[in-house]
C-alpha cells in the first residue's frame, strides 16, 4: 500500500543547531513530494515540493529537502534553526499520474526548539 | 488574495447531534479536498471535488458523512449523527486545475476542530 513514514514523532534541537527531519515513502513510482508545516493555531503551510528534476529543492524559511530515489527518502533540512521554527512538520506524497490528487501524509514530526 | 477559509474554527457537540462544516476555497480553484486528522494519527484524505462533482470519495468513513459543493464554489461537510470517534481536526484544501496552469500544490485552510462529547 502507498504510504509515507516519518520515523521521528518528536524532536528537540537547540536554537542555531542544524535540523534534519526524515521522510520515507512507499510507492511503485516516484510520487510528487511535499513538506508542510503547521504552527500552533495555524493551518498547513507548504514549505517546499518536489516534482522532478534537481533532487535538492529549496523552500521557504530557509528549508531545503533532498530527494533520494535509492532510499525512497525526502528529508527536510535546515542549517540553523530559529525559535520560530517550533511547529509540526508533515511530509506528504501525491501519486504521479493518479486520477485524483489526494495527498498521503506521514504522521508528522513535532519540533521543539530550546533556547 | 484570500486563502482557504473554514468555518467554524471550533465546534463542540454532543453525540447524536448534527454538525456542518464549511470551506471556502481560493477563488478560481476547481479542486477542493477534505482531510481529517484524528488525535495522534496522520492527516487522512476524505474526498475530492472537481468543481461540483465528487472525483474521489474513497476516504469518507461512512454514510454519516455528507459532502456537497453546490455551484462549484464553497463546500460543506455534514456529520449526522456525530459519534465520539468523529472528533478531530477537519482540513479543507484547494488547488488550481493543472490544465489551467496550476500545479499539484494544495493550499490548506486553518481547519475546524470538532469535539464530540
Amino acid at each position: 500500500a502507498q504510504s509515507v513514514t516519518q520515523p521521528d514523532i518528536h524532536i528537540t534541537v537547540s536554537e542555531g543547531a542544524s535540523l534534519e527531519l526524515r521522510c520515507n515513502y512507499s510507492y511503485g513510482a516516484t510520487p510528487y513530494l511535499f513538506w508542510y508545516v503547521q504552527s500552533p493555531g495555524q493551518g498547513l503551510q507548504l514549505l517546499l515540493k518536489y516534482f522532478s528534476g534537481d533532487t535538492l529543492v529549496q523552500g521557504i524559511k530557509g528549508f531545503e529537502a533532498e530527494f533520494k530515489r535509492s532510499q525512497s527518502s525526502f528529508n527536510l533540512r535546515k542549517p540553523s534553526v530559529h525559535w520560530s521554527d517550533a511547529a509540526e512538520y508533515f511530509c506528504a506524497a501525491c501519486p504521479y499520474g493518479g486520477a485524483t490528487n489526494k495527498l498521503i501524509f506521514g504522521t508528522g514530526t513535532l519540533l521543539a526548539v530550546q533556547p | 488574495e484570500a486563502g482557504v477559509t473554514q468555518f467554524p474554527s471550533h465546534s463542540v457537540i454532543e453525540k447524536g447531534q448534527t454538525v456542518t462544516l464549511r470551506c471556502d476555497p481560493i477563488s478560481g480553484h476547481d479542486n477542493l479536498y477534505w482531510y481529517r486528522r484524528v488525535m495522534g494519527k496522520e492527516i487522512k484524505f476524505l474526498l475530492h471535488f472537481v468543481k461540483e462533482s465528487k472525483q474521489d470519495e474513497s476516504g469518507m468513513p461512512n454514510n454519516r458523512f455528507l459532502a456537497e459543493r453546490t455551484g462549484g464554489t464553497y463546500s460543506t461537510l455534514k456529520v449526522q449523527p456525530a459519534e465520539l470517534e468523529d472528533s478531530g481536526v477537519y482540513f479543507c484544501a484547494s488547488s488550481q486545475d493543472v490544465r489551467q496552469g496550476g500545479t499539484y500544490e494544495q493550499y490548506f485552510g486553518p481547519g475546524t476542530r470538532l469535539t464530540v462529547t
